[in-house]
């Protein structure tokens, strides 16, 4: 089965530094890979994905992602964050093989410091 | 247009007790996911429906059931609540769910249940 692994589960850095969240899965099969942010109290919110083509994602907010299939990886970066992207940032991965649903990593709490 | 509502925001109930909560899909949209989300164990899949029939299901007791309406509206259903069973529940929805996750997942706000 699918796993999902984020090493960091909390990230702070200082306003209009940039950021990296890791993520990596577990297998090199077919998979989708996605990157969700969650705002408290609030569902999750699609950043971007990756299904097939160019490894570098673009999302919304200024987000970008590199897909790195040797490495299994799909880190999350973003050049000078803001305030208001602190939240609670998802890796998730959809396998192909099963039609499962996501499995998701257990998250990164992002905080943006003045 | 509207996104994916959820029913109650916020809910309390006793040990023991079942409850059921409430998943109104975007318009158009066939399928729908719940998952439960907890500080320990995360975001974990509980079920999807498409057209009324459960298409998967995750690794949780049978205490946890659903059902979708022919509306797509979904409902799912706890019943001898236990106190681990205070969690954060997610509902998305998608036009055809499943693998074919390039048409995206609308999710929306969420339950909190807090078992006491």
């Amino acid at each position: 089965a699918q796993s999902v692994t984020q090493l960091d589960s909390q990230v702070p850095v200082f306003e209009e530094a940039p950021v990296e969240l890791r993520c990596n899965y577990s297998s090199s099969v077919s998979v989708y890979l996605f990157w969700y942010v969650q705002y408290p109290n609030q569902g999750l919110q699609l950043l971007l994905k990756y299904l097939s083509g160019s490894t570098l994602v673009k999302g919304i907010n200024g987000f970008e992602a590199e897909f790195n299939k040797s490495q299994t990886s799909f880190h999350l970066r973003k050049p000078s964050v803001h305030i208001s992207d602190t939240a609670e940032y998802f890796c998730a991965v959809s396998d192909l093989n099963y039609g499962q649903n996501f499995v998701f990593g257990p998250g990164t709490r992002l905080s943006v410091l003045p | 247009k509207a996104g994916v509502t959820q029913t109650p925001r916020y809910l309390i109930k006793t040990r023991g007790q079942q409850v059921t909560l409430s998943c109104s899909p975007i318009s158009g949209h066939r399928s729908v996911s719940w998952y439960q989300q907890t500080p320990g164990q995360g975001l974990q899949f509980l079920f999807e429906y498409f057209s009324e029939t459960q298409r998967n299901k995750g690794n949780f007791p049978g205490r946890f059931s659903g059902r979708q309406f022919s509306n797509s509206r979904s409902e799912m259903n706890v019943s001898t609540l236990e106190l681990g069973d205070s969690a954060l529940y997610l509902c998305a929805s998608s036009l055809i769910g499943g693998a074919s996750a390039n048409y995206g997942y609308t999710f929306g706000s969420g339950t909190r249940l807090t078992v006491v």
